[in-house]
Order: structure tokens, then sequence, then C-alpha cells
């Protein structure tokens, strides 16, 4: 089983919709989250942290599940500019590893 | 401030050619780390090292080797390239307790 999974997509979204993305890791004592976005052929950048109480940052949000061990993405208002692959990374117990799922890819449609 | 760089940014070798990927970042940080991109399959880690001098194997280490410089440098090397070894190879850096930063990449092609 892969330490980390999401859907590939492509999610094909209109501008100004709601998305949510979902990625289950199969560690349960996994500490540390982060969503990263990565545009093409370009290098991953992050986007957020996940924190146990969920949060937010402008159009994003990001919760985390620990009792089914998944976390979550959920833009709003989406922009031609949210057009990407959103990776979901999980540091399982060891802060020098971390595992990263195979992305979820986004299009923005005008 | 360059963040975390990498060369070459394009590469294409003959099978059984060696090179060596070379990073080095700038942000003092002791984690760095070599992964592998290849299409529908995600970022592998191939090697890391959590500080200066010590280095470990992660997912996919078979076919390559890595020396931690210094703190700054962490370089990788193909001994014998093959094939199946054509990839996007990222290199990143951490603080002890965080997040990443990439470079933007090396394209490597094998023939």
């Amino acid at each position: 089983r892969k330490e980390v999974e999401q859907d590939p997509g492509p999610f094909n979204v209109p501008e100004g919709a709601t998305v949510a993305f979902n990625c289950t890791y199969s560690n349960s004592a996994s500490q540390s989250f982060f969503w990263y976005r990565q545009d093409c052929r370009k290098e991953p950048k992050l986007l957020m942290s996940v924190y146990s109480s969920g949060n937010e940052d402008g159009r994003f949000t990001a919760q985390l599940n620990r009792a089914s061990q998944y976390i979550s993405l959920l833009i709003r208002d989406s922009k031609l500019s949210d057009s990407a692959t959103y990776l979901c990374v999980v540091n399982p117990y060891n802060f020098n590893k971390f595992y990263f799922g195979s992305g979820t890819k986004l299009n923005v449609k005008p | 401030n360059a963040g975390v760089t990498q060369t070459p940014k394009f590469q294409v070798l003959k099978t059984g050619q060696s090179m060596t990927l070379q990073c080095a970042q700038d942000m003092n940080h002791n984690s760095m780390y070599w992964y592998r991109q290849d299409p529908g399959m995600g970022l592998r880690l191939i090697y890391y090292s959590a500080s200066e001098g010590t280095t470990d194997k992660g997912e996919v280490p078979n076919g390559y080797n890595v020396s931690r410089l210094n703190k700054r440098e962490f370089s990788l090397r193909l001994e014998s390239a093959a094939p199946s070894q054509t990839s996007v190879y990222f290199c990143a850096s951490s603080p002890a307790r965080g997040t990443q930063y990439f470079g933007p990449g090396t394209r490597l092609t094998v023939l």
C-alpha cells in the first residue's frame, strides 16, 4: 500500500467554483502534513502546512482528519491561476523523510 | 537569496556514462534531499542527508551515490547511467523541523 494516495484527477472546474481534494495516508503515526503546488515542469512549492485544528489562508482551507487518516484542501472562488497539480505530503515519523502523493491535477476554465 | 540551486538544468547521456548532479542551498538548512519524479509516480526519495557528514538511503537508491560535501552542497552521482534513470531530478533542503524548499530540477535523458 502506498504511504500517500491521491485522486489524480483532472478536476475541471469553471472560474469561481469551489473545489476540494482529499489525500489519504497509511501511517497513523504521521506527524506533519503539507500541501504543495506544482506547475507544469516546475519545482513543487509549499502551498500550506496542515495543522490539527485546520487552517485557512485566503481562499485555501486545509483540514486534517486523524481518525480517518486523510487531509483535505478546499479552494474557494477558483482562479485561472490555480490551475496546477496539488501534491499531498506526509512526514510519517521521521522528520528527515517526507512522502509525496502523485498529485491531483486541477484545471480551472474561463 | 538564491535558495536551492541545481546544475545542470538539462542533460543527455548515453547508457553507461557517468555524471554528477550538483545541488547547493544558502538557507543554512541541516537536511538535504534528492528526489526523482516520473510521470504519474509523484516524487520518490533517492537519498537524503540529515546533517553534514551523514547520508541515508531513501525509497529508490539503487544506481545512485551521494556526497554531502559540506552543509551547503549535496551531490548525486550516476556511475553508469541506464535508460530507466531518465527522469526529472529535484534537490530540496529543509530546516530541522519544517517544510522543504526545492531547486528548479534537472531534466535527464539517458539514451
